[in-house]
């Protein structure tokens, strides 16, 4: 039972345009959203995070989005990079690392 | 500051043979934990620990051991590998409402 999905396996975008990765969860107890990215042959990377109490935060090219109501989160990538091509992790829990659960991933290409 | 460190990268077992993956953190973190990634399942929680001492099961614990004998160091042991098994394993550590670091991985193969 997966509890947070990201139904796209792949998503490839031109140098300079904007990355969209989107994220479902199921599970409303929930209240802190993670973004993880990952290189090959190397461990995931904290990108950026939002509690329930937001609906947006923004971290230089970076903004996450929550829609509770929707059970839904999106990370924007503006403008995308060559060097943003990786493995995004979305990562959802409800207070503590031991119950976090993890999306499937999604590799995102920009290409030059 | 080396962070997260796992060994081996690499590893070929026999089903049926044990071994022990390493974890070492240098950050002073109380918590780690042991991961999982398999295609299409993202990362599942084996183990974790709260604190040198204390142990508990996450998702997916059957097969694997776990001890925190101190706070820097917390092994994952497979008492007898199954093909199963076969994952890419990654140990994690954070401290006081911090997002997880992660080692690079250890690529496990059981034939």
């Amino acid at each position: 039972d997966q509890q947070v999905k990201q139904n796209s396996p792949s998503l490839s975008v031109q140098e300079g345009r904007i990355s969209i990765l989107n994220c479902d969860y199921t599970n409303s107890m929930f209240d802190y959203f993670l973004w993880y990215k990952k290189y090959p042959a190397e461990g995931p990377t904290f990108l950026i995070s939002i509690s329930s109490i937001k609906d947006k935060n923004e971290d230089g090219r970076f903004t996450v989005f929550l829609n509770k109501s929707a059970k839904h989160l999106s990370l924007h990538i503006v403008p995308s990079q060559p060097g943003d091509s990786a493995v995004y992790f979305c990562a959802a829990s409800a207070g503590n690392n031991n119950d976090m659960r993890f999306g499937a991933g999604t590799r995102l290409t920009v290409k030059p | 500051n080396a962070g997260v460190t796992q060994t081996p990268k690499f590893q070929v077992l026999k089903t049926g043979q044990s071994m022990t993956l390493q974890c070492a953190q240098d950050m002073n973190h109380e918590y780690m934990s042991w991961y999982r990634q398999d295609p299409g399942m993202g990362l599942r929680l084996i183990h974790y620990s709260v604190g040198a001492g204390i142990t508990d099961q996450g998702e997916v614990p059957n097969g694997y051991n776990v001890s925190r004998s101190t706070t820097e160091d917390f092994p994952l042991r497979l008492l007898s590998a199954a093909p199963s098994q076969t994952s890419v394993y990654f140990c994690a550590s954070s401290g006081i409402n911090s997002p997880l670091h992660f080692g690079n991985g250890t690529r496990l193969t059981v034939t």
